[in-house]
Parts: C-alpha cells; sequence; structure tokens
C-alpha cells in the first residue's frame, strides 16, 4: 500500500509570493493533518481536515490556510509568504474517524528567500 | 506554554545497549501517547503507541513505559544497533482529530 504522498519535494519561494502545497493520504484514509517542523519550534500543528471540514487548527495566522478534497486529497496553502515559512511541511493521515494513528509523509521543504 | 516536555536532547549509546527517552506532558486530557522515529530527509514514522489505560506495551526491541500519576512515559530500545541512530519525538493526543503536540525530539546515536 502507497504511504502518504507529498509535492513537491522542495519549493524555493520570494518573500510576499504565495504557494500551494500538495498531500495524498494513504487510501481509505480519511484524515489529513498538516504540520510544520522548524529547528526552533519543533513540530506544530496546524489544522486537521476529516470528510472535506476542517475540524482543529492550530495556532498559525490567517495567511496559512488549507482544504480537503471528496477524495480525502488535501492541500494548504500560505499567502503573503515571509522568511519564518521556510520549514519542513508535513501531512500526516489517519485511518480513523478519530485521528489518533497518524502516518506522515515525507514532507515539504519550503525555503523563502 | 510547552505541554510536553522531551529529554535528554541528544543521546550516545553503545551498540547492544538500551536507549532510554523520557517525556512528561502536563494535560491530563491527553489519551494517546504515540513515539515517532525520524531519519534524515523523511518524515516521521510511527514507531510504537499506549493509551493511558496501561501501563507498558511492547513491541519488538521498543517499549513504552507509562505513569499516569506522574503524568510521564518513556521509550526504551533495547539491544540498540547503529540504524537505530535517528531522532526521536514523543507526542501526545486528548482526543480524536486533534492535534498531536510534539516533544522537542532527542537524537540518538549509536556507536559501533
Amino acid at each position: 500500500k502507497a504511504g502518504v504522498t507529498q509535492t513537491p519535494r522542495y519549493l524555493i519561494k520570494t518573500r510576499g509570493q504565495q504557494v500551494t502545497l500538495s498531500c495524498s493520504p494513504i487510501s481509505g484514509h480519511r484524515s489529513v493533518s498538516w504540520y510544520q517542523q522548524t529547528p526552533g519550534q519543533g513540530l506544530q500543528f496546524l489544522f486537521e481536515y476529516f470528510s472535506e471540514t476542517q475540524r482543529n487548527k492550530g495556532n498559525f495566522p490567517g495567511r496559512f490556510s488549507g482544504r480537503q478534497f471528496s477524495n480525502s486529497r488535501s492541500e494548504m496553502n500560505v499567502s503573503t509568504l515571509e522568511l519564518g515559512d521556510s520549514a519542513l511541511y508535513l501531512c500526516a493521515s489517519s485511518l480513523a474517524s478519530d485521528g489518533y494513528e497518524q502516518y506522515f509523509g515525507p514532507g515539504t521543504r519550503l525555503t523563502v528567500t | 506554554q510547552q505541554q510536553v516536555k522531551q529529554s535528554p536532547q541528544s543521546l550516545i549509546v553503545q551498540k547492544g545497549g538500551i536507549s532510554i527517552i523520557n517525556c512528561a506532558y502536563e494535560n491530563t486530557a491527553f489519551d494517546y501517547f504515540p513515539w515517532y522515529q525520524q531519519f534524515p530527509g523523511k518524515g516521521p514514522a510511527l514507531l510504537i503507541a499506549i493509551r493511558p489505560d496501561v501501563s507498558e506495551k511492547k513491541e519488538g526491541r521498543f517499549t513504552i513505559s507509562f505513569n499516569k500519576s506522574a503524568k510521564q512515559f518513556s521509550l526504551h530500545i533495547m539491544d540498540s544497533q547503529p540504524g537505530d541512530s535517528a531522532t526521536y519525538f514523543c507526542a501526545a493526543s486528548r482526543q480524536a482529530g486533534t492535534a498531536l503536540i510534539f516533544g522537542k525530539g532527542t537524537t540518538l546515536s549509536v556507536s559501533s
């Protein structure tokens, strides 16, 4: 069974631009969560989607948004990029509606210059 | 406010030794405690997880010990191997669909 896939794997953007990252969950998984990983702050929760609805959101500014499609694939968007948005963005999917066991993808490495 | 505190930050263990990583949590509403292993350039991989209704769970060389009253849990890696060299994260979650709250990570180096 294929794991969580994320595209693109690497991305370089300029301050002020916007970016869209994509995540395809494990087949059959309906819950998708997004996390930001940085050396200073570690792994931080962005938001979680289940059945196309955002169920929970972390403490990030409104520039960070996401959505989930009917096939459970998810995208996250960051507008007006700042240097501090440089990070590894990880997507995790879960089989059960309770979302407990989360399986991570390889991440998208975003560099903002 | 850091809800999950992990220690040590780094750990060096001889091949064949026991690696022990500790975590402490604050929120008594947490009811799911997983450990993740991350290699450079990869996403975190779920290693083992425990619920608060049991005090210990073992899977192969990996064991979680859980102390509900002390609000602490730990990962023990028996017979540590060089291939275990990675960063380990503990985490906690309080209910369905909510965030995993991660510790800051422990970098484990197993010397041969």
